[in-house]
């Protein structure tokens, strides 16, 4: 069974990077489906960020999209997550996902345990 | 303001049917995309509940069922349980925002 963990920093100041790695196991991220990342903003709904494909192709909320990359780690068992430029918006829950599609929508099918990241002066 | 509408709250008393509803347009759930539907139970991370519209993966009680119709997709579920206490998400895919939109999300009370 696939299980996903968060990791990194859980307090940023505004204007800094915010990087986030997804440890995976019990499959190999090379071996199929697509893997991203979903955030909710403390009592507020869920927002796509962003989804790779295990060849490496991303997809990115248009919203998003100027400061986020998504992209392979350089083990099989790891993806990250970059967003620039972090504004006390930003701060939410991270979720590191793997996600299957049906014929013309994609879901999650697997989620981690989420990462609260807090930007704050 | 979601792409996706749901009610905020909904209720229903133990062994009652309640049903969520998810508004979409003709982006979304209207040009075909299939919708699924996600549990979060507080402090916790979602899990699906149903994908492709009205599929249940395994390990998810047949109480739980999706349809859709038009713009719009529920989620009913029959036999409420005081563990079904939680916030409901649906999910689709959106051609105009080219990429994934999720509802609201609704707060079920299980009175």
């Amino acid at each position: 069974q696939v299980q996903l963990q968060e990791s990194g920093p859980g307090l940023l100041k505004p204007s800094e990077t915010l990087s986030l790695t997804c440890t995976v196991s019990g499959y190999s991220i090379s071996s199929g489906y697509y893997w991203g990342w979903v955030r909710q903003p403390p009592g507020k709904g869920l927002e796509w960020i962003g989804t790779m494909y295990h060849t490496g192709i991303t997809y990115y909320n248009p919203s998003l999209k100027s400061r986020v990359t998504i992209s392979l780690g350089t083990s099989k068992r790891q993806f990250s997550l970059d967003l620039r430029s972090v504004t006390a918006a930003d701060t939410a829950v991270y979720f590191c996902a793997r996600s299957d599609c049906t014929s013309n929508s994609c879901f999650v099918d697997s989620w981690g345990q989420g990462t609260l990241v807090t930007v704050s002066s | 303001q979601s792409v996706l509408t749901q009610p905020p709250s909904v209720s229903g008393a133990p062994g009652q049917r309640v049903t969520i509803s998810c508004t979409g347009s003709y982006s979304n759930i209207g040009a075909g995309y299939d919708v699924h539907w996600y549990q979060q139970l507080p402090g916790t991370a979602p899990i699906l509940l149903i994908f492709g519209n009205t599929k249940r993966p395994s390990g998810v009680p047949d109480r739980f069922s999706g349809s859709k119709s038009g713009t719009s997709a529920s989620l009913a579920i029959s036999g409420l349980q005081a563990e079904d206490e939680a916030d409901y998400y649906c999910q689709s895919y959106d051609t105009s925002l080219s990429g994934w939109v999720f509802g609201g999300g609704t707060k079920l009370t299980v009175l």
